[in-house]
């Protein structure tokens, strides 16, 4: 069974870029595309961004409305993928959770696989 | 960016009641149309996927139907396990898009 597990900080302040890790196990991140969401009372669910495998390349796609401050890498020696979301503001305290979905988009573009969600504050 | 509108925003109903959720998008998601389910403090759960293909696990009172741009996700016999939020989402193009939640609660 695939499990995910987000970690960083739960305090930022503004103006400041919000860095966040998530483990995967029991399953290589070689495969499969790897996102961030938020859910924050004001917005809903929001998708933030993916990082997607191509052979031995990855691409990534990002919300256009999120797209000049965020980046999504991935490590696959270490079963890990990352965002950072720069230029804080209060606007971007949510609950970021990473997910899964088979492929980025399309008919295997859903989420099947969460991590438990880390809660983030943007306050000085 | 494709909107996604649910109603209701929230319902009140009882055990073992059939309950309909609906996901109207604002333009043909090809039937890429996804449903989610929320409890409080939890990550959102995949019920739902492709209209009507039930996830792994997922006990089979959910079903999903629908096509183009009109989309109902049915709860039959609700179980008090299933009072929650309920998420649509499409994944026919970027950005992937969410529905607003409806919130099922206890009549």
């Amino acid at each position: 069974q695939v499990q995910l597990q987000e970690s960083g900080p739960g305090l930022v302040k503004p103006s400041e870029t919000l860095s966040l890790n998530c483990t995967v196990s029991a399953g290589s991140i070689g495969t499969f595309s790897w996102n961030w969401i938020r859910q924050s009372p004001g917005k809903g669910l929001e998708w933030i961004g993916y990082f997607y495998f191509t052979g031995t390349t990855g691409t990534t796609e990002y919300n256009p409305s999120l797209k000049s401050r965020v980046s999504v890498s991935a490590d696959t020696s270490r079963n890990v993928y990352s965002l950072k979301l720069r230029a804080l503001t209060a606007a971007d305290t949510a609950v970021y959770y990473c997910a899964r979905a088979p492929r980025p988009i399309g008919a295997a573009g859903h989420f099947d696989f969460w991590g438990q969600g880390i809660m983030v504050s943007v306050s000085s | 960016d494709i909107q996604l509108a649910q109603s209701p925003s929230s319902l009140s109903a009882s055990v073992g009641d059939r309950v309909a959720i609906t996901c109207r998008a604002s333009q043909n998601v090809n039937n890429y149309l996804n449903w989610y389910q929320q409890r409080p403090g939890k990550a959102p759960r995949l019920l739902v996927y492709g209209v009507s293909s039930l996830q792994r696990g997922v006990p089979s009172r959910f079903r999903g139907s629908g096509s183009g741009t009109d989309f109902t996700l049915t709860i039959n016999s609700l179980q008090a396990e299933d009072f929650a939020s309920y998420y649509c989402q499409q994944s026919y193009s970027v950005p992937q898009t969410f529905g607003q939640g409806t919130r099922v609660e206890i009549k």
